[in-house]
């Protein structure tokens, strides 16, 4: 059980275009997910906390309307990057937490690589 | 803020036993985290252990966590060439937040 998945697994589009990428909890509903971007050799860092319902958080330094976050069932969230450019090429991963509590485990999606040319 | 660091690289003989270490700086954390990475995969989590714990077997995962140092340790026993990942360790701080701090990961080779 606890299995997160991420739609597309890698994606190529042109600057200015907008990419759509789903999360989904594939056998167990998630509250809150999580939308993290990875670079090269580095580590993750939290883009943007999303509860079912209601309005994602973003971390510091985000821009949300660069990074729509729509968090519609307790089964999918969305994150959108709107005119995409060169820059925002990177790896999103998306994570769901199983539970309620702020402890309950955060399990990872297998992550989508965007590249804007 | 919290800071968690790990040393970047680790090189390992294939059947040796491996071991990565993390230091952490948030004395509140609750749970500390292992997760594994492969190339161009997201994150696999490989075991975690409650702050009030020193020490948690999983097979060939051996985790200890010294609190007072604030240092967590991975060790993998008998290495294989399939345990070749990135691997971090996450801290979730006290307080009922959500937000986990990952650390910057070793990237451990097995070597034949």
């Amino acid at each position: 059980g606890a299995v997160v998945s991420q739609h597309p697994s890698w994606v190529i589009c042109k600057s200015g275009t907008s990419v759509k990428i789903e999360c989904r909890s594939l056998d167990f509903q998630a509250t809150t997910m999580f939308w993290y971007r990875q670079f090269p050799k580095q580590s993750l860092m939290l883009m943007a906390t999303s509860n079912e319902g209601s309005k994602a958080t973003y971390e510091q330094g985000v821009e949300k309307d660069k990074f729509l976050i729509n968090h519609a069932s307790l089964t999918l969230s969305t994150l959108t990057v709107t005119s995409a450019h060169p820059e925002d090429s990177s790896f999103y991963i998306c994570s769901a937490k199983r539970g309620s509590t702020s402890t309950d485990t955060q399990y990872f999606g297998p992550g989508t690589r965007l590249t804007v040319l | 803020g919290e800071d968690v660091e790990q040393s970047l690289f680790l090189s390992v003989r294939e059947g040796d036993s491996s071991v990565i270490n993390c230091t952490y700086t948030d004395s509140s954390s609750t749970y500390l985290y292992w997760y594994k990475q492969e190339p161009g995969a997201g994150l696999q989590l490989l075991t975690y252990i409650f702050s009030n714990m020193d020490m948690k077997q999983d097979q060939r995962l051996t985790v200890l966590l010294n609190k007072k140092d604030k240092h967590l340790s991975l060790r993998i026993a008998d290495t294989q060439t399939g345990d070749s990942a990135i691997y971090f360790c996450a801290e979730l701080p006290g307080g009922g937040g959500n937000k986990l701090t990952f650390g910057t990961g070793t990237q451990l080779k097995v070597e034949l």
